[in-house]
């Protein structure tokens, strides 16, 4: 079955401080790997899309990471700031055709002052 | 461009009321996405659509629930009747070709059914 786990499920952090979300995934085959920052009341909004052969990509403060023979992946946020709170949700598309979507439920982080 | 567009915002209905769902999704875009977020399950796939032709529907949870796309710039999702068990947010996206650019999620339907 492909799943995509995500941990932590929650944390709290300092602004100013960094923080790294892992994302574990068992989808086969492999197309891309995507995540999302969510805000609360709003819809995700993709921050970065890896392919196969691409290990790491970053979007400013964000830096995102693919090791696609471990299936894991992580997302840095570097000196965190108080617009940062939100879920971070991993996305891998399945590479079967269809392009189906798994989701992971999310790291849900609070960046306090 | 508007990005894409849903509505109303938020819905509270009693429960055996029907509810519909509306998205306009971004011009251009040939696929359209419906999905249900809950805190439980995270984000699922109800059903999605190709130049207006529904592809997948394995997602709708029941026959209370249908889609239409009658067009390429206007889609509804509809639970008739509705139960407290759909109280979810609702989001629907677009994108073209189905590629992860440009893939666009609405800012969703926050849906309460008492």
């Amino acid at each position: 079955k492909n799943q995509v786990e995500q941990s932590p499920q929650s944390l709290i952090i300092l602004e100013g401080k960094n923080c790294t979300l892992q994302c574990n995934y068992t989808v086969s085959p492999f197309s891309n790997l995507r995540w999302y920052k969510q805000d609360t009341g709003r819809g995700p909004v993709s921050l970065t899309i890896m392919t196969f052969s691409e290990n790491t990509k970053s979007n400013g403060r964000y830096t995102a990471t693919l090791d696609a023979d471990t299936k894991q992946s992580s997302l840095h946020i570097t000196a965190s700031q108080l617009s940062d709170s939100a879920s971070y949700i991993c996305v891998v598309s399945v590479g079967d055709g269809n392009n189906r979507l798994a989701f992971g439920k999310g790291n849900q982080v609070v960046v306090i002052p | 461009d508007a990005g894409v567009i849903q509505s109303p915002r938020h819905e509270v209905t009693e429960m055996g009321q029907e509810v519909t769902l509306r998205c306009k999704p971004i011009s251009g875009h040939d696929y359209l996405f419906w999905y249900r977020q809950t805190m439980m399950r995270g984000l699922e796939l109800l059903i999605y659509f190709n130049n207006n032709v529904p592809i997948d529907d394995s997602g709708m949870p029941e026959d209370r629930f249908s889609a239409k796309m009658p067009n390429a710039s206007f889609s509804t999702l509809k639970i008739q009747p509705s139960e407290p068990r759909d109280s979810a947010v609702y989001f629907c996206a677009s994108s073209f070709n189905n590629l992860p650019y440009g893939y666009t999620f609405g800012s969703g339907t926050r849906l309460t059914v008492v």
